[in-house]
């Protein structure tokens, strides 16, 4: 099926540093979304993002809408063992209901 | 304020059988979605219900059908089941864009 291209496949990080990860599609989106995962738990909304340049935050969590409107990007400030987890980005384009989901990033912190 | 429930949470079938999944959206959302998950993969669109009407639909053959109640719940029903079927069924809700996740059904087809 049709995945959109997510970055890192996988990271080790130590307790503390910030992490980033992005998503690149082809298509123009007019919505991303990022999730994160745990193991056999259904996806947990993160951030939602609505518009080009937009930039939020949720907690240690902040989410970029790419200007080009076919890239998003999400930073972890100062992680935590809780963080591990795998993180989706899903996008959708004008004039459609469905989301196709990134190929995910694997974080593992080392505390 | 109860979140996406579904049930049942695992399952196991043979080859050729047929299986019904069912979601409770978040109370407010009139949206439902449906996904497929592999495992190690992300999760793949089946179709989406609104106002009783399957709205959209992913590249899924006819065996996957599914049904919206005025409640806004929802059925996922598979017939003739393969092998390549066992998943984790996600449903997911919304009222707008963002869409919320339950914690999926473990389907297991031996």
């Amino acid at each position: 099926g049709q995945q959109l291209n997510q970055s890192p496949q996988s990271m080790f990080i130590q307790e503390g540093e910030d992490v980033s990860m992005n998503c690149t599609s082809s298509s123009i989106f007019n919505t991303w979304l990022w999730y994160k995962q745990d193991p056999g738990e259904g996806p947990v909304l993160l951030i939602a993002l609505y518009k080009a340049g937009e930039l939020t935050s949720n907690g240690r969590l902040t989410a970029q809408f790419g200007i080009t409107r076919k890239d998003s990007f999400l930073n972890i400030s100062a992680s935590i063992p809780s963080d591990v987890g795998i993180y989706f980005c899903a996008g959708r384009t004008s004039g459609t209901y469905k989301y196709i989901f990134g190929t995910g990033t694997r974080l593992k912190v080392l505390a | 304020d109860a979140g996406v429930t579904q049930s049942p949470t695992h399952l196991i079938k043979t080859r050729g059988q047929q299986v019904t999944l069912r979601c409770s959206p978040k109370s407010g959302h009139d949206t439902v979605s449906w996904y497929q998950q592999a495992l190690g993969q992300g999760p793949q669109f089946i179709f989406q219900y609104y106002e009783e009407e399957e709205r959209q639909r992913g590249n899924f053959p006819d065996r996957f059908s599914g049904h919206q109640f005025p409640n806004y719940s929802s059925e996922l029903n598979v017939n003739a089941l393969l092998l390549g079927d066992s998943a984790l069924y996600l449903c997911a809700s919304a009222q707008g864009r963002a869409q919320y996740f339950g914690p999926g059904t473990r389907l297991l087809v031996l």
